[in-house]
């Protein structure tokens, strides 16, 4: 079947830090892959995206390489800031007969100044 | 346009009551998608519209939940005989479900949902 899975939060980080946040997939087609962040009182909204192998999905310092060997899609910045504080959740949508967004259980990310 | 909205945005309702949730997506998508997040918890899908085929309800906890979505349009959750377990965010998202790839979901605020 269709599944992500994410690495478990709370993650930690002082400023400046680097991030990776791990997202491993299983998918009965070829995926599109997806992260959303949802910051603290506000709804998802989509962070970056990659649609085919090797692709690099990038938006505000973050980004996500879709590998196909490996199926995964880790997010990584090179230096956080405390505004980047958030849940992050890893998505996937494989186009069969459902067309449906799989979605990991998210990654809560603190940033301390 | 408008981005997709839910009303009401909380609701606090008392255990056995029923409750009516209301998703109003971007206009011309086709594709309905609810969810439920629990409190520090990920998304649950709950059910899934297409166009007019018939929706995708694997998700639903039980059979005190139920949906529509009329006119391809306007989406309304109905939780019935509400249980304190009930209390969630319910989230809403739409896309264009034009079936490509990369296509995005845009989500809703949420309706925060309190079962006293």
């Amino acid at each position: 079947g269709n599944s992500v899975t994410q690495m478990e939060g709370p993650v930690t980080l002082s400023e400046e830090a680097f991030l990776t946040i791990n997202c491993t997939y299983t998918a009965t087609g070829y995926p599109s892959l997806f992260w959303y962040v949802q910051y603290p009182g506000e709804g998802l909204q989509l962070l970056l995206k990659a649609t085919k192998a090797d692709d690099k999905g990038s938006n505000k310092g973050f980004e996500a390489t879709y590998r196909k060997e490996t199926t995964s899609f880790h997010l990584e910045k090179g230096s956080v800031q405390v505004s980047d504080s958030a849940v992050y959740f890893c998505a996937l949508r494989v186009l069969d007969n459902f067309n449906k967004f799989y979605f990991g259980s998210g990654t809560k990310l603190n940033v301390k100044p | 346009g408008a981005g997709v909205s839910q009303s009401p945005s909380n609701k606090v309702t008392e255990k056995g009551k029923d409750v009516e949730l209301r998703c109003d997506p971007i206009s011309g998508h086709t594709a309905l998608y609810w969810y439920r997040q629990s409190l520090g918890q990920g998304l649950e899908f709950l059910i899934y519209f297409q166009g007019n085929s018939a929706p995708d309800k694997s998700g639903l906890p039980s059979d005190r939940f139920s949906a529509e979505r009329t006119g391809g349009s306007v989406s309304t959750l109905t939780i019935q005989r509400t249980q304190q377990e009930d209390s969630a965010v319910y989230l809403c998202a739409s896309s264009p479900g034009l079936a490509v790839t990369g296509e995005t979901q845009y989500f809703g605020p949420g309706t925060r949902l309190l079962v006293l």
